[in-house]
C-alpha cells in the first residue's frame, strides 16, 4: 500500500531560524497536503497541493510539490514561537480518497 | 468553513465495557467519514472508512468486532469501542470533507480514551 515518509522527526530550531521537513511517497499522489497539530490538540488543515512543481506560500511557510508528484517539502522561515506543533503531510490517493499520513515532524522552538 | 463535531473529548472506562464515540458534520453532509488512531507522539493512523447507509471498510489489522462503525445518516458517524481493555486507550479522531478529499479534511477534535 502507499506509504508516506517524513523527516525529520523532530526539530528543535532557534527562534528566529528557518527550517525545512520533507515528505516522501513511495506511489505518485493524486495530491498532497499539509497539516498542523499543536499540542493536545487535533490536526488543522493548512494547505494542498495538487500540480507537479506546484509551489505555495502562506505568509512564512512555503509547501512545494515534486516534479514527479512523489515528495514534498514544508520550509518555514524566521520561526516564531506559534510556529510549536508537530506538522504532518499526508498523500491523498487516487484511487480511494485516503489520507496516508506522515511520520509527522515535531517542532520546538527556544527562544 | 466545514465543521466537523466530535463526542466526547475524553472518557474514562472500566475493562470490559463499552464506549460509544460520535462524529458529526456541522454545515455540511459526508457520504464517508474516516476514522483514526493517534499513539503519543506518533502518527495518524487509519482506522477504518465509514460510509453512509453501508458497511464500514476497515484497514489491515483492525478488527472489526472491536471497533465497530455505523454511519446511519449524511452527518454522523460513531465508532464504538467493544469489550474495551487498557490497550485500547488512545486518541482516536474523525475526519471528512464536503468533497472528495480535494480541498483538505476537517478534523474532530478528537477523543482521548482511557480504559482502566
Amino acid at each position: 500500500g502507499q506509504q508516506v515518509m517524513q523527516i525529520p522527526q523532530y526539530q528543535h530550531v532557534q527562534e528566529g531560524e528557518d527550517f525545512t521537513t520533507y515528505c516522501n511517497s513511495s506511489t505518485t499522489l493524486s495530491n498532497i497536503q499539509w497539516y498542523k497539530q499543536r499540542p493536545g490538540g487535533h490536526p488543522v488543515f493548512l494547505i494542498q497541493l495538487v500540480k507537479s512543481g506546484e509551489v505555495k506560500k502562506q505568509k512564512r511557510l512555503t509547501f512545494q510539490f515534486g516534479e514527479a508528484k512523489k515528495n514534498s517539502s514544508l520550509h518555514i522561515t524566521a520561526t516564531q514561537t506559534t510556529d510549536v506543533g508537530t506538522y504532518f503531510c499526508a498523500g491523498l490517493s487516487s484511487n480511494d480518497y485516503k489520507l496516508s499520513f506522515g511520520a509527522g515532524t515535531t517542532v520546538t522552538v527556544r527562544a | 468553513g466545514a465543521v466537523v463535531s466530535q463526542h466526547p473529548s475524553r472518557v474514562i472506562c472500566k475493562s470490559g465495557t463499552s464506549v460509544k464515540i460520535e462524529c458529526r458534520s456541522l454545515d455540511f453532509q459526508a457520504t464517508t467519514m474516516f476514522w483514526y488512531r493517534q499513539f503519543p507522539k506518533q502518527s495518524l493512523m487509519l482506522m477504518a472508512t465509514s460510509n453512509e447507509g453501508s458497511k464500514a471498510t476497515y484497514e489491515q489489522g483492525v478488527e472489526k468486532d472491536k471497533f465497530l462503525i455505523n454511519h446511519a445518516s449524511l452527518t454522523l458517524s460513531t465508532l464504538t469501542v467493544t469489550s474495551a481493555h487498557p490497550e485500547d486507550s488512545s486518541f482516536y479522531i474523525c475526519s471528512a470533507t464536503p468533497g472528495e478529499g480535494a480541498h483538505g479534511y476537517t478534523f474532530g477534535s478528537g477523543t482521548r480514551l482511557t480504559v482502566v
